[in-house]
């Protein structure tokens, strides 16, 4: 099975900051990868499916990148709404995985 | 608009089994496969497995083989999931969730259910 290793696990960052979190695959794959975010209580909410592709109704602010064994989902201005736990999931081999997820807080 | 509906909360003791339930309506049952995420509390995503309605096919992932069941009715577009030899490591939000039109990766997802193990 392919494991997804994200990090960070928790970052701290202010309205209108800059965030990355990333994630490594122990095997190399080209785009299968997705980003979810999620609040308590809530089912996960797709950000972006493909590695870079939005997902319809996403604000723009959210973008993937990546291939291989490296991915990124970046969070251009960080917003109120925002403050959440965001997911990782490789859809690439026959039994998926998630990563551990990163909380991201208010600074 | 699709939905998927899933049964209520359990309360289950160590060693019994649980099966829950996710009623799909807003699609057509048989195109999709349905898949099964789980949350223990305070804790990240953990793919479990999924099942096609129309070929049957399944895959679930290996620390579930041998304990995961995952069946369907299509008279009431209706997935089940059953979980046996339960313990307390099962305790989670148990979620179904179905792929977005014409790509794997899951865009719909149930509203969870919450199975308790505890003696």
């Amino acid at each position: 099975d392919i494991q997804m290793t994200q990090s960070p696990s928790t970052l701290s960052a202010s309205v209108g900051g800059r965030v990355t979190i990333t994630c490594r695959a122990s095997q190399s794959f080209t785009r299968w990868l997705a980003w979810y975010q999620q609040k308590p209580g809530k089912a996960p909410k797709l950000l972006i499916y493909q590695a870079s592709e939005l997902e319809s109704g996403v604000p723009s602010r959210f973008s993937g990148s990546g291939s291989g064994t490296e991915f990124t989902l970046t969070i251009s201005s960080l917003q109120p709404d925002d403050f959440a736990t965001y997911y990782c999931l490789q859809y690439n081999s026959d039994s998926w995985t998630f990563g551990q997820g990163t909380k991201v807080e208010i600074k | 608009q699709v939905q998927l509906v899933q049964s209520g909360a359990e309360v289950k003791k160590p060693g019994a089994s649980v099966k829950v339930s996710c009623k799909a309506s807003g699609y057509t049952f048989t195109d999709y496969y349905i898949h099964w995420v789980r949350q223990a509390p305070g804790q990240g995503l953990e793919w479990m497995g999924r099942v096609h309605p129309n070929t049957g096919g399944t895959r679930s992932a290996q620390k579930f083989q041998g304990r995961l069941t995952m069946t369907w009715d299509t008279s009431i577009s209706t997935v089940y999931m059953e979980v046996s030899r339960l313990t307390s490591d099962d305790t989670a939000v148990y979620f179904c969730a179905r792929g977005k039109w014409q790509q794997l990766v899951l865009a719909y997802w149930g509203q969870g259910t919450l199975l308790t193990v505890s003696s």
